[in-house]
């Protein structure tokens, strides 16, 4: 019964290029949400989709971020020209529905040079 | 808008002693829930424990409790029994029901350090 998945777990930039990263939830399922944390801070959220549409995008940088999660296939969150201040972790979570326990996947750390 | 605080940066327990460690909230939804998450050193997030705000009884689980006060709207976290690996950051966290499209979402704290000594 395999958790939430996150690749890559670490991912290296340089600035002005994208980054792309997948959550696979966790089986049965239909609930993502994408939280960010930056180093020394708690986790803050960014998206919540459901399968096919985005239900609530107030986390979400105005501008270069974007997430999908399609009807087959991970979740995606892009980050397009990544700047410095983009370096954290970045969390992927699932739950069968809103409101129930949310369970994480391990993250990916982005560093931007 | 949800907020929760955690008053305490860091915390020292010695090893098979019991910990308490504090958690506020503040929301003006009717219903919502409570969770807290452990995250040790190697960066993945840990569910713990869950208190929905009609839940009569405090949660258990395991040596976790959440000693859930709703009028003072305290949510704290108790560790029984300390283990070293125990060691970790811990996240209060809560959901609500906003009535809007989102109350799915997580307001995290900003986490308390835990060291266990032996």
């Amino acid at each position: 019964n395999a958790g939430v998945m996150q690749n890559p777990r670490h991912l290296v930039r340089r600035r002005g290029q994208e980054a792309r990263l997948r959550c696979s939830p966790m089986k049965g399922h239909s609930h993502v949400y994408w939280y960010r944390q930056l180093p020394e801070e708690g986790l803050k959220f960014m998206v919540y989709l459901q399968k096919e549409n985005i239900i609530d995008e107030s986390g979400m940088p105005k501008e270069r971020f974007s997430a999908e999660f399609p009807k087959e296939g991970p979740s995606i969150l892009r980050i397009q020209q990544v700047v410095r201040g983009d370096s954290a972790a970045y969390f992927c979570a699932s739950s069968p529905q809103t409101g129930l326990s949310q369970y994480f996947g391990p993250g990916t750390r982005l560093l931007v040079l | 808008a949800q907020k929760i605080t955690q008053t305490q940066p860091g915390m020292f327990v010695q090893e098979k002693e019991a910990v308490t460690l504090d958690c506020t909230y503040d929301t003006s939804d009717q219903s919502y829930g409570l969770f807290w998450y452990k995250q040790p050193s190697s960066g993945e997030m840990i569910f713990l424990i869950y208190q929905g705000s009609y839940d009569e009884q405090n949660a258990t689980e395991g040596r976790y409790s959440l000693n859930f006060q709703k009028a003072r709207k305290s949510a704290n976290l108790v560790i029984s029994a300390s283990q070293l690996g125990d060691s970790a950051m811990y996240f209060c966290a809560m959901t609500g029901n906003a009535g809007g499209t989102s109350y799915g979402k997580l307001t995290f704290g900003q986490g308390t350090i835990l060291t266990v000594h032996p």
